[in-house]
């Protein structure tokens, strides 16, 4: 079955503790994004991948790392978590194409909460 | 600087009546339209989208408009069902290239 998952789905921690959120997809895509979703903010990108080795911001990167060392993999590691990072955050994937068909194929989510 | 907004937070529709969810943007380098519907406790998923080269896209009974001039896009559900009911998002790019912007999202209630 084609699809995108993370781990874990959901997530509690402490102030400073560092984590990383993993993010997987089968279906040989070569693009990959995380973002998060808060309350009246909507869904806002975090990092973006259009390959191996290439990352780019989004528009909320701070306090966020990623990495994309093979294809099917993009996990998003908060070094030092703050409460202001709690949220429910999405990694999402779709075949990179200049034609704009931007459709993204969406992991479950990961709910977490930083205390 | 929101740049697509969902002034919407939520819609409540009669089972059979249109649903019309509307979107506002405000970067004219904007090219490429998509919606997506959330259902709670999963990630979103493609619903429709449209090229600003048309001004219309359908599937089904899903319809999504486009006005560039007014920089709004509209998505209207004919006949709304209850299963519609879930959270839209409108997002937007520029050019092809890969970063995406999403709107706030409105919530659709169809009442049976």
């Amino acid at each position: 079955e084609a699809q995108v998952t993370q781990n874990p789905r959901y997530l509690i921690t402490v102030t400073g503790k560092k984590l990383t959120v993993t993010c997987s997809q089968n279906m040989n895509h070569e693009y990959m994004s995380w973002y998060r979703q808060d309350p009246g903010l909507g869904l806002r990108q975090i990092y973006y991948s259009m390959n191996v080795e290439v990352t780019d911001k989004g528009d909320v990167p701070e306090g966020y790392k990623v990495s994309r060392k093979e294809k099917r993999n993009f996990p998003l590691i908060l070094e030092s978590p703050s409460p202001n990072q709690t949220s429910l955050y999405f990694c999402a994937s779709s075949p990179t194409s200049f034609s704009s068909y931007n459709e993204q194929f969406f992991g479950p989510g990961t709910r977490l909460t930083v205390l | 600087d929101q740049q697509v907004k969902q002034n919407s937070p939520s819609l409540s529709v009669q089972e059979g009546r249109i649903s019309i969810l509307n979107c506002d943007y405000t970067n004219s380098m904007f090219d490429y339209f998509l919606w997506y519907k959330k259902y709670p406790a999963e990630g979103p998923t493609f619903l429709i989208s449209i090229s600003s080269i048309k001004d219309k896209n359908e599937d089904g009974r899903f319809t999504v408009f486009l006005n560039k001039s007014a920089k709004h896009l509209s998505l209207h559900i004919v006949p709304s069902q209850p299963g519609d009911s879930a959270v839209y998002f409108c997002a937007a790019s520029a050019g092809g290239y890969q970063k995406v912007t999403f709107g706030t999202g409105t919530k659709l209630q169809v009442i049976p």
